[in-house]
C-alpha cells in the first residue's frame, strides 16, 4: 500500500534560517508522482511542485528547492532564508494510477507544521 | 476565474440527519476528489472520480457517498451522519497529464460539526 511519512509534526526556526522538511514514500510502482502543497493559516491549500518518479533532477524555485532521491524515497523540501510568510503547513502527496489510469489514488501526508519565528 | 466551489462552507448537524456537500468546478477536469482533514491525520481521502460515473473509492469511503453525473459537480452525500464525521472537508480537481493526476485545485474547505 501507498504511504507518505513526514516525521517531522512541528518546527520551529528564526527568521532567515534555513529549513529542510523531509518526505519519505512507499510504493509498489515504478512511475509515480510527487507533490508538495502549503496551507497557511488562513486554511486554503496551495500547489507548489509536482514531480515524476523518472525526474530526479533537484529544482529550485526562488527560496524553495526540493531534493528528490529514488534510493532513499525521500522527496524533501528546502526552504532558504525562511521568512514570517512561510509559516504553514506542508503536505507531501503521493499519486499512483494502475489498470490503464483505472486506479488514481492521492496519498497525503500528516504534514509538517513550520514555524517562522521574526 | 478558475475555481472550485464548496458549499455550504461551515454546517453543524445532528447526529443521522442526511446532509450534501456540493463542489463544483469549472476548469473542465475530469479527476475530482474528496479529502477529510483531521489534527494529526493530514488529508485522506475519501472517494474520487476519473470522469462522469467513474468513481472509487479513497482510504477513508465508510459512512460517505459520492455521485459524477455531471462532470463540474461532484458532491458528498453523509446519509446518516455520525459525530467521528465531524471533521474539514476538501474538494479537490486536476486534469488527467501522461495518465496521472496533475496539480489538484483545492476548495475553500467545508467546515462540520456533526452533534
Amino acid at each position: 500500500a501507498q504511504k507518505v511519512t513526514q516525521a517531522q509534526t512541528e518546527i520551529s526556526v528564526v527568521e532567515k534560517e534555513d529549513v529542510t522538511l523531509d518526505c519519505v514514500y512507499e510504493t509498489r510502482d515504478t512511475t509515480y508522482y510527487l507533490f508538495w502543497y502549503k496551507q497557511p493559516p488562513s486554511g486554503e491549500l496551495v500547489f507548489l511542485i509536482r514531480r515524476n518518479s523518472f525526474d530526479e533532477q533537484n529544482e529550485i524555485s526562488g527560496r524553495y528547492s526540493w531534493n528528490f532521491q529514488k534510493s532513499t524515497s525521500s522527496f524533501n523540501f528546502t526552504i532558504t532564508a525562511s521568512q514570517v510568510v512561510d509559516s504553514a503547513v506542508y503536505f507531501c502527496a503521493l499519486s499512483e494510477a494502475r489498470n490503464s489510469g483505472g486506479y488514481q489514488k492521492v496519498t497525503f501526508g500528516t504534514g509538517t507544521k513550520l514555524q517562522v519565528i521574526p | 476565474e478558475a475555481q472550485v466551489t464548496q458549499n455550504p462552507r461551515y454546517l453543524i448537524t445532528v447526529t443521522g440527519k442526511k446532509l450534501t456537500v456540493t463542489c463544483s468546478q469549472n476548469m473542465n477536469h475530469e479527476y475530482m476528489s474528496w479529502y477529510r482533514q483531521d489534527p494529526g491525520l493530514g488529508l485522506r481521502q475519501i472517494y474520487y472520480s476519473m470522469n462522469v460515473e467513474v468513481t472509487d473509492k479513497g482510504d477513508v469511503p465508510e459512512g460517505y457517498k459520492v455521485s459524477r453525473k455531471e462532470k463540474r459537480n461532484f458532491p458528498l452525500i453523509l446519509e446518516s451522519p455520525s459525530p467521528n464525521q465531524t471533521s474539514l472537508y476538501f474538494c479537490a480537481s486536476s486534469k488527467i497529464r501522461d495518465g496521472y493526476t496533475d496539480t489538484q485545485y483545492f476548495g475553500p474547505g467545508t467546515r462540520l460539526t456533526v452533534l
